[in-house]
């Protein structure tokens, strides 16, 4: 298995440009969701989907959309970039049930100048 | 709303030192789950426990042991004798049974062990 993987690893982006964060899982995972990392401020939640063609927001989901057409994928958008949205992105999936530890892929680094 | 606090920013010991890093939890469910994640310099999210509100009982793993305090609201992570590959940044997080599905991270502890 390869468990939750995410593309691209590094990506720079001038402010007003979109672009689509790609997650994918193999495990089956009814639950994914999308976490932003930033210095001193822990991982907070973005967006998040407990199961395909269901989605909800997190805590902090403006300038973001996703969407879940499949079990196993789980794309982030960003409309329209801001230097504030400089950040790494983490996206994790865990099986439904608030008990499972989350599975997190190895991140996306994105710069916006 | 459920929140998780770790004091502590930064801390750094020299090899073989004993450590503790404090994760206190706030959440007004009845039912929930605690964790602790280790972010090495490397950039991944390695998870390392998950202890539920029902269970009290200390948990060991090697140098690593877990103490959690129903009645302190903590959870607290205990490194013995560390070494330099324990250095990292660990999270501490909390799920609800009742108001949500979402993980609620702490901001984090930075780790140094220095040789």
């Amino acid at each position: 298995n390869a468990g939750v993987t995410q593309t691209p690893k590094f990506q720079v982006l001038k402010t007003g440009q979109s672009m689509t964060l790609q997650c994918a899982q193999d495990m089956n995972h009814e639950y994914m969701s999308w976490y932003r990392q930033d210095p001193g401020m822990g991982l907070r939640l973005i967006h998040y989907s407990v199961g395909a063609g269901i989605t909800d927001q997190g805590e902090v989901p403006n300038g973001y959309n996703v969407s879940r057409s499949t079990t196993e994928d789980f794309p982030l958008r960003l409309l329209s970039a801001a230097p504030s949205q400089t950040s790494v992105y983490f996206c994790a999936s865990r099986p439904q049930g608030v008990s499972y530890e989350q599975y997190f892929g190895p991140g996306t680094r994105l710069t916006v100048t | 709303a459920q929140k998780v606090t770790q004091a502590q920013t930064e801390i750094s010991v020299v090899e073989k030192e004993d450590v503790t890093l404090d994760c206190v939890y706030e959440t007004r469910d009845t039912t929930y789950y605690l964790f602790w994640y280790k972010q090495p310099p490397s950039g991944e999210l390695v998870f390392l426990i998950r202890r539920n509100s029902f269970d009290e009982q200390n948990e060991i793993s090697g140098r690593y042991s877990w103490n959690f305090q129903k009645s302190t609201s903590s959870f607290n992570f205990t490194i013995t004798a560390s070494q330099v590959v324990d250095s990292a940044v660990y999270f501490c997080a909390l799920s609800e049974m009742n108001y949500g599905q979402n993980f609620v991270f702490g901001p984090g502890t930075r780790l140094s062990v220095l040789p």
